[in-house]
């Protein structure tokens, strides 16, 4: 069974620094691996979407890469704003199977 | 614009009173998903439909189920809710077929609240 988990749960920058999240899951066959943003009390945003074959992938600020063989993905998101304070979660899988991580709560200051 | 959406956004229900969740999709997509999400803990999913094709997971309780009578609408039925099945229920949807990348795109989710 797929088992993902994001480390920290909470991070807090100042505007304009660079975004790190970690994301690590233990099967490495997993068929594409997805990145989304919870705001509270919401549903879910999807993000960027790695394939299995793929090594990263990139929208606007938004940078996800995928190791497979040490089980890993980021999510790097450039000039961080307080628009971008959010949750954001990850999760892989087989197809039609996802399994998420509990997410990273991204506060970004003024 | 094409969406999910999700009736009601918040559900109150009485332990044991069965209850119904309604998602509706205007993308056409062919698979559907129901996902329970407790406080601060990651989606966990519950079923897919593939068209009319069902699928369960294995640590889904017999207490949920789950209707599809077309495309555009999947039901979530909880028998008899307990205190612990209060929780935000999240549909998606995604697309199988035609270059699609399997993106799931989700609801608003509903919040349901067992009194």
């Amino acid at each position: 069974k797929q088992e993902v988990t994001q480390i920290p749960a909470a991070l807090s920058v100042p505007e304009g620094e660079n975004l790190v999240l970690n994301c690590s899951f233990t099967d490495s066959a997993i068929y594409n691996l997805q990145w989304f943003r919870q705001d509270p009390g919401k549903g879910l945003t999807s993000l960027l979407l790695i394939q299995s074959s793929q090594r990263e992938q990139t929208s606007g600020r938004l940078n996800a890469s995928l190791d497979k063989s040490s089980g890993r993905s980021t999510l790097y998101i450039a000039a961080s704003q307080p628009g971008d304070s959010a949750t954001y979660l990850c999760a892989g899988g087989a197809r039609y199977k996802l399994s998420f991580g509990a997410g990273t709560t991204v506060t970004v200051r003024a | 614009d094409a969406m999910v959406i999700q009736n009601p956004r918040y559900q109150v229900t009485q332990f044991g009173k069965p209850v119904t969740l309604s998602c509706s999709q205007t993308l056409n997509h062919n698979v559907m998903y129901w996902y329970q999400q407790k406080s601060s803990q990651a989606p966990k999913l519950l079923f897919h439909y593939y068209d009319k094709d069902f699928n369960n997971e294995a640590d889904t309780p017999d207490n949920f189920q789950s209707r599809r009578p077309n495309t555009s609408f999947c039901f979530l039925d909880i028998r008899s809710p307990g205190l612990g099945d209060a929780a935000m229920y999240l549909c998606a949807t995604s697309n199988q077929g035609g270059g699609s990348t399997d993106t799931q795109y989700f609801g608003p989710g509903t919040r349901l609240t067992v009194l």
